[in-house]
């Protein structure tokens, strides 16, 4: 009965290989959201979906795309791999556009 | 758009005694302001949260105190427990109507020391 779910939890893979990360949340909430946290530990939000609808992007590299098949699901791919990509990957939803959020438990990207 | 900044950084407490962990954000259109705290290798949790109409509000050990004037925000925990230990983030709330986000401040790791 986990509220937010992620899969991998761990994902090591070499430069320039495509990777996705995939979410689930059960809450019936209708936002959705994808955050990374670098290693000096800063959260900070990549996308959020309302409804399945994008509503931000914080000009983050096309090389990342996220699909939301439903409002229970939120993916995030991963195109042409970087270094600076490896950090923890965060989804997270909420009721309410920016209100209380729950967070899935992370997914480690490790690019070598 | 919307700027949190998180004062200290780092911050180590003897067990028992109380730390306090300061924001202060740019919008002042902002109104929601939560505190997450995060132990190592876990997910953020909300652990306390202030709306802009109300200026402080207690949760047992845990209190936040919010000056709108000042645009500025705390979080105190008094009677600290080593399981206090961990990263805490504040995070305000900003947007236009149908594109609101939360921008996070840049985490306080807290320490209490036995």
């Amino acid at each position: 009965d986990t509220a937010v779910s992620q899969t991998p939890k761990y994902l090591v893979t070499q430069m320039g290989n495509d990777k996705s990360i995939k979410c689930e949340q059960n809450l019936g909430h209708d936002t959705m959201y994808w955050y990374k946290q670098d290693s000096k530990k800063f959260l900070k939000i990549m996308f959020s979906y309302n409804n399945k609808e994008l509503i931000i992007n914080e000009t983050v590299p096309n090389r990342f795309s996220p699909k939301s098949p439903d409002k229970a699901h939120l993916n995030l791919h991963i195109n042409s791999l970087e270094l600076g990509d490896s950090a923890v990957y965060f989804c997270a939803s909420s009721q309410l556009l920016a209100g209380v959020q729950f967070f899935g438990p992370g997914t480690r990207l490790t690019v070598l | 758009g919307e700027n949190v900044e998180q004062h200290p950084s780092t911050l180590s407490v003897q067990e028992g005694d109380s730390a306090v962990i300061k924001c202060t954000y740019s919008d002042s259109a902002s109104n929601y302001f939560p505190w997450y705290k995060q132990e190592l290798g876990k997910r953020p949790q909300l652990i306390i949260d202030i709306r802009s109409n109300v200026g402080e509000k207690k949760d047992q050990r845990i209190a936040v105190t919010l000056n709108k004037t000042a645009k500025h925000f705390s979080l105190h925990i008094t009677e600290t427990q080593p399981e206090d230990s961990a990263v805490y983030f504040c995070a305000a709330s900003s947007g236009d109507f149908g594109n609101e986000k939360l921008t996070f401040g840049t985490g306080t790791r807290l320490t209490i020391i036995p």
